[in-house]
C-alpha cells in the first residue's frame, strides 16, 4: 500500500524557517518524481514545486511565489522528501501536501501557520 | 504560466441527475510527447485530494464509471452521469504539461 506521511508543520513567525518531511512507502521512491502542493485556509490547491528522480537528473523546480525561498530535496536512502521553507510570509500559511508528481497518491497534509 | 479556468465555481445538483464541469486552459495542453496531461481531482471536506481522471479521459482504479472526462487542446469537461451523495466536494482540474497548475475548483453540493 502506498503511503505518504508529512510531518514538520507548525507555528512560525514571519521571516522564520521550517522544514517539512514526507516519508514514502509502498512504491519505488528512488524512481519517483515528487511534488509539494499547498492549500491556504478556505482556498484551492496551489502547486509549490517538484523534484525529479536522481536518475533523471534530480533537479527541482518551483512556483513563482516560493522561488528563491523554498528548497525541495530528497534522501532516497530514507525514502523521504523534504521542503525547506525560509523567509516565510503570512501568505505561506497553508496545509502542505506531498504527492507523487502524477498526483495519483497524496499525503494527509501538514499545517504550517505563519503569524506574528 | 498556464491559467486553468473552471466553470461553474459552484454547482448545486439533484441526486440521480447528471452534472458537468468545464475546464479551460490558457494554452494548449498537448505536450511534446503527444500526450495531454490534464487530470481531474476530487476533494471531500477535511480530506486530501484524490485523482479521478488522468490524461483527459482515463479513470483511476476504483473510480466509478459514472465519472468521465473528455476534451482536447484547451477545453476539457468532467461529467458525472448520475450524481450520488458521496460525490459532494470540490473538483479541480489540473495540468501537468507546462509545469503544474490547478483550476480554482468547483464546489458540488446536493440541492
Amino acid at each position: 500500500e502506498v503511503q505518504l506521511v508529512e510531518s514538520g508543520g507548525g507555528f512560525v513567525k514571519p521571516g522564520g524557517s521550517l522544514r517539512l518531511s514526507c516519508a514514502a512507502s509502498g512504491f519505488t521512491f528512488t524512481n519517483a518524481w515528487m511534488s509539494w502542493v499547498r492549500q491556504g485556509p478556505g482556498k484551492g490547491l496551489e502547486w509549490v514545486g517538484r523534484i525529479i528522480s536522481k536518475t533523471d537528473g534530480g533537479t527541482a523546480d518551483y512556483a513563482a511565489p516560493v522561488k528563491g525561498r523554498f528548497t525541495i530535496s530528497r534522501d532516497d536512502s530514507k525514502n523521504t522528501l523534504y521542503l525547506q521553507m525560509n523567509s516565510l510570509k503570512t501568505e505561506d500559511t497553508a496545509v502542505y501536501y506531498c504527492a507523487t508528481d502524477e498526483f495519483d497518491y497524496w499525503g494527509q497534509g501538514t499545517l504550517v501557520t505563519v503569524s506574528s | 504560466d498556464v491559467v486553468m479556468t473552471q466553470s461553474p465555481l459552484s454547482l448545486p445538483v439533484t441526486l440521480g441527475q447528471p452534472a458537468s464541469i468545464s475546464c479551460r486552459s490558457s494554452q494548449s495542453l498537448v505536450y511534446s510527447d503527444g500526450n495531454t496531461y490534464l487530470n481531474w481531482l476530487h476533494q471531500r471536506p477535511g480530506q486530501s485530494p484524490r485523482r479521478l481522471i488522468y490524461k483527459v479521459s482515463n479513470r483511476d482504479s476504483g473510480v466509478p464509471d459514472r465519472f468521465s472526462g473528455s476534451g482536447s487542446g484547451t477545453d476539457f469537461t468532467l461529467k458525472i452521469s448520475r450524481v450520488e451523495a458521496e460525490d459532494v466536494g470540490v473538483y479541480y482540474c489540473m495540468q501537468g504539461s507546462h509545469w503544474r497548475t490547478f483550476g480554482q475548483g468547483t464546489k458540488v453540493e446536493i440541492k
